[in-house]
C-alpha cells in the first residue's frame, strides 16, 4: 500500500532553516508528482508546492517563492522539503502527499515550531 | 480563485448531511474535485477523488457530486455516525497549483 513516512517534529528559532524528509514506499516514487501542504495551528491546508520525482521540476506556491527548495533523492525514494528564514507564523504541521488519479495518499505530517 | 465552505454545519446521527463547496471563478467543472477528512489530530485523508469516485475503504455513506448552475461542488454523507465528526476539505486546481476549500467543521450530535 502506499505509504509517505515523514521525519519527526522539529523545534527551531526564528531565522532557522529546516529541512523534513518524507519517504515513500508501496508505489513506484518516480512515477507521481510530490506535494508539501501545510497547516498552521487551529487553521486549514495551505499548498506549498509540488515536485516532479523523474525530472527534479519544481512549481512553488508565490508566497513561498525564494524561501522554499524541494528535492529528493530516487535511490532512497525521498524527497525533501527545505524552508529558509523562518519565522513565527512558520509554526505548523508540514505534510508530503502524492496524487493517483487525482486520489491523495498523505503523510503522517510534521510539526514544526518556529520560536525563540 | 476561491473554493467558499461553510465553517461549520452540526447534524443528529443517523441523519444526512450535505457540505457546499463554491468556485468564486472560472467554471466548478474545469477541473476534478477532491474531498478530504481530517479527524482531529490526524492527517487528512480522500473520500472523494474525480468529484464522485469513493476510494477503496471508503464507505457508500459518502458521495460527491457537482453543480455547474450553482458552479458549486457537493459532498454528502449520509447514516451519520458519530466517527464522522471531523474537518472536511475540498480542493480542486488552479492549472498546477491544488487550491483548498477553507474546511467545514462536521459536528454529529
Amino acid at each position: 500500500q502506499v505509504q509517505l513516512m515523514q521525519s519527526g517534529a522539529e523545534v527551531t528559532k526564528p531565522g532557522a532553516s529546516i529541512r523534513v524528509s518524507c519517504r515513500a514506499s508501496g508505489y513506484t516514487f518516480t512515477g507521481f508528482f510530490l506535494y508539501w501542504v501545510r497547516q498552521a495551528p487551529g487553521q486549514g491546508l495551505e499548498w506549498m508546492g509540488r515536485l516532479n520525482p523523474t525530472s527534479g521540476d519544481t512549481t512553488y506556491a508565490q508566497r513561498f517563492q525564494g524561501r522554499v527548495s524541494m528535492t529528493r533523492d530516487t535511490s532512497i525514494s525521498t524527497a525533501y522539503m527545505d524552508l529558509s528564514g523562518l519565522r513565527s507564523d512558520d509554526t505548523a504541521v508540514y505534510y508530503c502527499a502524492t496524487e493517483m488519479d487525482y486520489n491523495a495518499y498523505w503523510g503522517q505530517g510534521t510539526r514544526v515550531t518556529v520560536s525563540s | 480563485f476561491t473554493l467558499t465552505q461553510p465553517h461549520s454545519v452540526s447534524e443528529s446521527p443517523g441523519k444526512t448531511v450535505t457540505i457546499s463547496c463554491t468556485r468564486d471563478s472560472g467554471n466548478i467543472d474545469s477541473y476534478y474535485v477532491q474531498w478530504s477528512q481530517q479527524r482531529p489530530g490526524g492527517s487528512p485523508t480522500t473520500v472523494i477523488y474525480q468529484d464522485s469516485l469513493r476510494p477503496s475503504g471508503v464507505a457508500d455513506r459518502f458521495s460527491g457530486s457537482i453543480d455547474s448552475s450553482s458552479n458549486s461542488a457537493s459532498l454528502t454523507i449520509s447514516g451519520l455516525r458519530t466517527e464522522d465528526e471531523a474537518d472536511y476539505y475540498c480542493q480542486s486546481y488552479d492549472s498546477n497549483t491544488w487550491v483548498f476549500g477553507g474546511g467545514t467543521k462536521l459536528t454529529v450530535l
